[in-house]
């Protein structure tokens, strides 16, 4: 089962800053990586898939990149409502797998 | 638009089942997968399977292989999916989830299961 590490575990910015989130694979996924957007109480959010792909109606601000097993995710312009918790997710190998999320709050 | 409902909270006793649906609307149900993702408290998120429903084809994690099954009903434009052998670990939300195979663009509101003597 392939290993997704996430960091930093939090973040911690103001408004209008830019995000960096990093998450590794324990193998490589190819490009088979995504990332979701979580808030309390709700449910997962896709917000890039296959690396760098940005989901359905999902703004210009949310970057994916990366490709193997080092993967980031950038917020170019920090929203108030960005603040919430990323998680990756593998699917190269079966099963899919998350990382443990990183926790993007406000300063 | 597009939405996926699933069913309400249940409280189950060890040993016994669940069955938690999800109705798709707003989307072409044949054209998708729908897919079951859970997530207990302080616990990553966790595939269970999904179901291809245009075949009916599945995939289920091997961690879950011998106690679920995924079904859907077309003519309902809903998915099931049922977990046997309920054990406390089994506590968590379950969510739905509907796109191509591993890219789920619309989620379900999540199904709090609890699993309780």
């Amino acid at each position: 089962e392939i290993v997704l590490t996430q960091s930093p575990a939090t973040l911690s910015l103001s408004p209008g800053e830019r995000a960096t989130l990093s998450c590794r694979a324990s193998q490589s996924v190819s490009s088979y990586l995504a990332w979701y957007q979580q808030k309390p109480g709700q449910a997962p959010r896709l917000l890039i898939y296959d690396a760098s792909k940005r989901a359905t109606g999902i703004p210009a601000r949310f970057s994916g990149s990366g490709s193997g097993t080092d993967f980031t995710l950038t917020i170019s312009s920090l929203e108030p409502e960005d603040f919430a918790v990323y998680y990756c997710q593998q699917r190269s190998n079966w099963p899919w797998t998350f990382g443990q999320g990183t926790k993007v709050e406000i300063k | 638009q597009m939405q996926l409902v699933q069913s309400g909270p249940e409280v189950k006793k060890p040993g016994t089942s669940v069955k938690v649906s999800c109705k798709a609307s707003g989307l072409t149900f044949t054209s998708t997968a729908m897919q079951w993702v859970r997530q207990a408290r302080g616990q990553r998120l966790e595939w269970i399977g999904w179901i291809v429903v245009g075949s009916g084809n599945t995939n289920y994690a091997q961690k879950f292989q011998e106690r679920v099954t995924i079904t859907r009903d077309m003519s309902t434009s809903t998915a099931y999916m049922e977990l046997s052998s309920l054990r406390s670990e089994d506590t968590a939300v379950y969510y739905c989830a509907a796109g191509a195979v591993g890219v789920p663009n619309y989620w379900g509101q999540g199904t709090l299961v609890t699993v309780s003597s």
